[in-house]
């Protein structure tokens, strides 16, 4: 059974660095095929995809985020502790939103969708 | 602005069926797969339909996907309160910097 799970602050202030953490249990984020991404879903707002990282280090796009975000965001992994973690520098009230993390299935992207999401978790910027 | 375009709000009575639209482009829906997921405040989205068409293990039957073109289609019958949700459809745009790209959501009301 697959499972994730957020973790993180509440509350962030405004430029702060948010750091987010994403444990799962039910499988291994060390082979092709597998991904976890971040997406966030502002109040009234749409869903957003954030960024992605693949188990297969040798992809050469092993990690990507949103061009939109530009290098404001990071993802990396640990698979010794099951874990991807999400960082995004210079928060600001806009980025105000319920982030979650999802298991995605496929190998490649025209073919893959996340099957499994975590809860999410509300982080609110505000000073 | 979302890639994708959905209705911002569908309503109908419980035991009708509703249809919910996608609209994209060739370079997204009508060149690839469409997802669709339910989301529920306070509970992990849901993965409702992928393929364009398949529903995952638990997913009753009652919802449906089509796809034709630059448009997809998600469809739900016999309406259950518990249906009531926010609804997006999601794809690959092969223009696009990004692994996937969503739709702006579709609340559905069961009246």
């Amino acid at each position: 059974q697959i499972t994730l799970q957020e973790s993180g602050p509440t509350l962030v202030k405004p430029t702060q660095t948010l750091t987010l953490t994403c444990t799962f249990s039910g499988f291994s984020l060390t082979t092709g095929g597998v991904a976890v991404g971040w997406f966030r879903q502002p109040p009234g707002k749409a869903l957003e995809w954030l960024a992605l990282i693949s188990g297969n280090d040798d992809e050469d796009d092993n990690e990507r985020h949103s061009p939109s975000l530009k290098s404001r965001v990071t993802i990396t992994k640990d698979t010794s502790k099951s874990q991807v973690v999400l960082t995004m520098t210079n928060m600001e009230p806009v980025d105000t939103a319920t982030y979650y993390c999802a298991h995605r299935t496929g190998y490649y992207d025209f073919l893959a969708y996340f099957d499994h999401w975590g809860q999410g978790t509300l982080v609110t910027v505000s000073s | 602005q979302s890639v994708l375009t959905q209705p911002p709000s569908v309503s109908a009575a419980p035991g009708q069926k509703v249809t919910i639209s996608c609209s994209g482009s060739s370079s997204n829906i009508g060149s690839h797969y469409v997802s669709w997921y339910q989301l529920l405040p306070g509970t992990a989205p849901k993965l409702v339909i992928y393929d364009n068409t398949k529903r995952p293990s638990g997913i009753p039957d009652r919802f449906s996907g089509s796809k034709s073109g630059p448009s997809a289609t998600l469809g739900i019958t016999g309406l259950q309160t518990g249906d009531e949700a926010e609804y997006y459809c999601a794809t690959y745009d092969g223009s696009l910097s990004a692994p996937v790209v969503f739709g702006g959501g579709t609340k559905l009301t069961v009246l």
